[in-house]
């Protein structure tokens, strides 16, 4: 596709269950991001892609979050017994080496 | 540790007028740096960036930025606003050793009243 895809846009979920966030990257961009956006926090950095291997995991806040990437493309963000703290929009975004990030339009994680 | 300061929560300007959002960086060198505005319900679009050279830079939708290494400063600028302007804007700076992952301020919602 033309931009970066996410899915899905909203996810609804009870305390505890597990989740799964998917991205789509921009075709051909080696590197991959993903960050958190919440009202208390505002945008964090969460893990960094180059290809396959994940180089910098600094800003996954806890054990219960972790990351894939396969194929040097399609990355999945694993949140599991989730809590109402984890309650966010998950953006993803993809580039080339040393040039600017593009954004998807995110995901919208609701925990009741 | 690096940061990036938005210092104005919230900016209204009339519709026509000139808007100037401010950013400051506090980090060792010069950073990559960058402006994204939002839209409700939307994802970060890139407006412009710096890496090196002219310090000014001119970016999409009309709006610039200027780059001033003795004040860390990363300022917004766009002679006249209009109504599709009003959004959430967000100054970032990337880091090469960190594999360009970028540390975002706070944001700026800017509102435009006719």
């Amino acid at each position: 596709g033309a931009g970066v895809s996410q899915s899905p846009s909203n996810k609804v979920t009870e305390k505890g269950k597990d989740v799964e966030l998917r991205c789509d990257p921009i075709s051909g961009h080696t590197a991959l991001y993903w960050y958190r956006q919440s009202l208390g926090q505002g945008l964090e950095f969460l893990i960094y892609f180059q290809g396959n291997s994940a180089p910098d995991k600094s800003g996954l806040p806890s054990d219960r979050f972790s990351a894939e990437r396969t194929g040097g493309s399609v990355s999945t963000l694993t949140i599991q017994r989730t809590q109402q703290e984890d309650s966010a929009v998950y953006l993803c975004a993809s580039s080339l080496d040393n040039q600017p990030q593009h954004f998807g339009d995110g995901t919208r994680l609701s925990i009741l | 540790a690096q940061s990036v300061t938005q210092p104005d929560i919230h900016i209204t300007v009339s519709e026509g007028a000139s808007l100037e959002l401010r950013c400051n960086y506090s980090y060792g060198a010069t950073p990559y740096l960058f402006w994204y505005v939002q839209s409700p319900g939307q994802g970060l679009q890139l407006l412009l960036k710096y890496f090196s050279g002219d310090t000014l830079v001119q970016g999409i939708k009309g709006f610039e930025a200027e780059f001033k290494r003795s004040q860390s400063s990363f300022n917004l600028r766009k002679p006249s606003v209009h109504w599709s302007d009003a959004a959430e804007y967000f100054c970032a700076v990337g880091f090469m050793e960190y594999g360009n992952k970028l540390v975002f301020g706070a944001g700026t919602i800017l509102r435009v009243k006719s």
